[in-house]
């Protein structure tokens, strides 16, 4: 079993939807959590970053943690075909590396 | 703020040969300096963790005398591929950290291309 898994996707939404991409961990450790964008052939751009449980909301972006389920999620308001973007989990506990989901792929249809 | 470049951002060259790849943070210093491979369609796999003026840590699996990297000062590191074959076409991401705060900050990447 992954430590951290994530649904690959592809995942196609309409222009103006709301996105849902989520992550499970098995690690009870874990207690940095984020999530990056990556455009293709680009490298990953830090969009969320939370610690512990609970939520933090940045413009239409809004990320929850559920350390009791293992559970994160992602949402994105009114999106854009801008966002279209391949979507990182990502966390990391004591130690300092990075454990990556596999990545949601995301296309936004306008 | 934050920002990481990488150079080059893409090359070719001939398998044995040797490339060098630099992972700069421009605006900020960078205690730990961290290297990621990439395949297509596939997440960030950890080569190795660099820190200032110590030698790296690589993960298990990652030859240490293949991956040569030298993290010498605060804001650069390079990681150099040595006697590359075609198996080593990959794209190269690195990130560096800061002493203050636990988020990475990541390089766009170089695509190493071994014909």
């Amino acid at each position: 079993q992954k430590e951290v898994e994530q649904d690959p996707g592809p995942l196609s939404v309409p222009e103006g939807a709301i996105v849902s991409l989520n992550c499970t961990y098995s690690n009870s450790a874990f207690q940095y959590f984020m999530w990056y964008r990556q455009y293709s052939r680009k490298g990953p751009e830090l969009l969320m970053y939370t610690y512990s449980s609970g939520n933090k909301e940045d413009g239409r972006f809004t990320a929850q943690v559920d350390k009791s389920s293992k559970y994160i999620s992602l949402f994105i308001r009114d999106s854009q075909p801008s966002d279209s973007a391949t979507y990182l989990c990502a966390m990391f506990g004591g130690n300092e590396k990075l454990t990556f989901g596999t990545g949601t792929r995301l296309t936004i249809i306008p | 703020g934050a920002v990481v470049s990488q150079h080059p951002s893409r090359v070719i060259c001939k398998s044995g040969t040797s490339v060098k790849i630099e992972c700069r943070s421009l605006d900020f210093q960078a205690t730990t300096m961290f290297w990621y491979r990439q395949f297509p369609k596939q997440s960030l796999m950890l080569m190795a963790t660099s820190n200032e003026g110590s030698k790296a840590t690589y993960e298990q699996g990652v030859e240490k005398d293949k991956f040569l990297i030298n993290h010498a000062s605060l804001t650069l590191s390079t990681l150099t591929v040595t006697s590359a074959h075609p198996e080593d076409s990959s794209f190269y991401i690195c990130s560096a950290r800061t002493g203050s705060y636990n988020e990475q900050f990541f390089g766009p990447g170089t695509r190493l291309t071994v014909l």
